[in-house]
């Protein structure tokens, strides 16, 4: 059983350029979730899906973000003109449908902005 | 409303036990308790919902209270392996989960 996968593990920027991070969930999944996490803290919500729609988000979530969820399986986190408060590790989870399954989390895309 | 939880950080030695609480000034369904050690994911431990019960596998248990709006995470006869960072995340009515800032556990042989 393959676990929640998540592309690149690392990715440096400069300030201003765009990244797209990739996560696939667990194949039978419905709802996957994208959350920041910052040393010291714990993981932040940024937003989720059930399937293809996205159903919420986080006021963290600038307009300089998007999600994205084409077919109801892998996601994209896109975040344009990068700023040095961005660096973070985003984590995605996926879980089945209901609000109270379990979470399953990837390992992470660690994000620095130069 | 973010989760408070305590102790920040606690040092254990082998064998010993731990407890690690977590509170929330709301009105909770559900608590999700997670560990996760340096550069890795979180690592799933248990969910408790509303009405007090007590769940463990092994030698970690958790309790919600509801009344108190707290649930407590217990470690008995801690281990190495048991290092790591724990977070509650909590879930109030129909939201996302809300995970506090951690509890930092270290346990020495």
């Amino acid at each position: 059983d393959t676990g929640v996968s998540q592309d690149p593990r690392h990715k440096i920027t400069k300030r201003g350029q765009n990244v797209t991070f990739r996560c696939d969930p667990i194949s039978e999944h419905n709802r996957l979730y994208w959350y920041r996490q910052t040393l010291g803290q714990g993981p932040e919500f940024l937003t989720y899906f059930q399937n293809e729609a996205q159903l919420e988000k986080s006021r963290l979530l600038s307009d300089r973000f998007s999600a994205e969820r084409p077919k109801g399986s892998f996601s994209t986190l896109e975040i344009q003109r990068t700023e040095q408060g961005d660096s973070a590790m985003y984590l995605c989870a996926s879980s089945l449908a209901a609000r109270t399954d379990t979470q399953y989390f990837g390992p992470g895309t660690r994000l620095t902005v130069l | 409303q973010q989760p408070v939880q305590s102790p920040q950080a606690v040092i254990l030695r082998e064998g010993e036990d731990a407890v690690i609480n977590c509170s929330s000034s709301k009105a909770l369904y559900s608590v999700h308790w997670y560990r996760q050690k340096h550069g890795e994911a979180p690592v799933f431990l248990m969910i408790l919902l509303k009405g007090g019960e007590q769940k463990g596998h092994d030698k970690i248990s958790a309790s919600f209270n509801e009344k108190k709006q707290q649930s407590s995470l217990y470690l008995t006869a801690s281990q190495l392996s048991y290092s790591g960072t724990y977070f509650c995340g909590t879930e109030a009515g129909n939201t996302p989960l809300v995970f506090g800032k951690g509890t930092r556990l270290s346990v020495i042989a």
